[in-house]
């Protein structure tokens, strides 16, 4: 199957700096990248969609200036959080959708734990 | 919002035992998907369900869709200690770019 690799896994920063997360696809081409928060024992709710060489995609309420998305490849997406606050500390996740036969499902990243102090 | 919701919130069984889930959704669909999380970890994808079919399997899992009444099962049988997880459906809800929207998740605790 398909491999999507984030990383950080785990990062803890002071408030009012700038954090980047990094998601790759391993073995196959992500035209399309979706980025979730998820809060503890709560669901995944979807940032934005982020397509290779253009602009993101940002949901209702998903601050765009806040939340960095680029997608300057087939396999790379990255998340930079913005000047971030203790609010923004939360469990984000990448994903990716193959191509072919594996568009239809999502393969997700490890995930990165955020906190900010 | 589309998220679908599920129930139960919790479910805390014993080993061998099965475990089923259901899933609601509230807007037409191309497909359903289940996926579990284990904890502090990514999503793995379980299986797909066309909004054709009525039920699939695949090994220890059985998913049901009832279109008519928006709503999805997914059971478990003969569940293991590994099985504990959170399980969430999502939906394709006819969206632009094919994104899903994840429902609010069961978790799912066996014990041995």
């Amino acid at each position: 199957g398909a491999v999507v690799s984030q990383h950080p896994s785990r990062v803890i920063c002071k408030s009012g700096t700038s954090v980047k997360i990094e998601c790759r696809s391993l073995d196959f081409q992500a035209t399309t990248m979706f980025w979730y928060r998820q809060f503890p024992k709560q669901s995944l709710m979807l940032m934005a969609t982020s397509n290779e060489g253009s602009k993101a995609t940002y949901e209702q309420g998903v601050e765009k200036d806040k939340f960095l998305i680029n997608h300057a490849s087939l396999t790379l997406s990255t998340l930079t959080v913005t000047s971030a606050h203790p609010e923004d500390s939360s469990f984000y996740i990448c994903s990716a959708r193959g191509g072919d036969s594996w568009n239809e499902k999502l393969f997700f990243g490890s995930g990165t734990q955020l906190s900010v102090l | 919002s589309q998220q679908g919701e599920e129930d139960p919130q919790a479910l805390s069984i014993q080993e061998g035992e099965n475990a089923t889930m259901n899933c609601s959704y509230k807007t037409s669909i191309n497909n359903l998907q289940w996926y579990r999380q284990n904890s502090g970890r990514g999503l793995v994808h379980l299986i797909l369900i066309r909004s054709n079919e009525r039920e699939k399997h695949s090994g220890r899992l059985r998913v049901t869709l009832d279109t008519s009444k928006k709503s999805s099962s997914l059971l478990i049988t003969a569940s293991r200690a590994a099985d504990t997880a959170s399980y969430f459906c999502a939906t394709d809800a006819n969206t632009g770019f094919q994104k899903l929207v994840f429902g609010t998740g069961t978790r799912l605790l066996v014990s041995p």
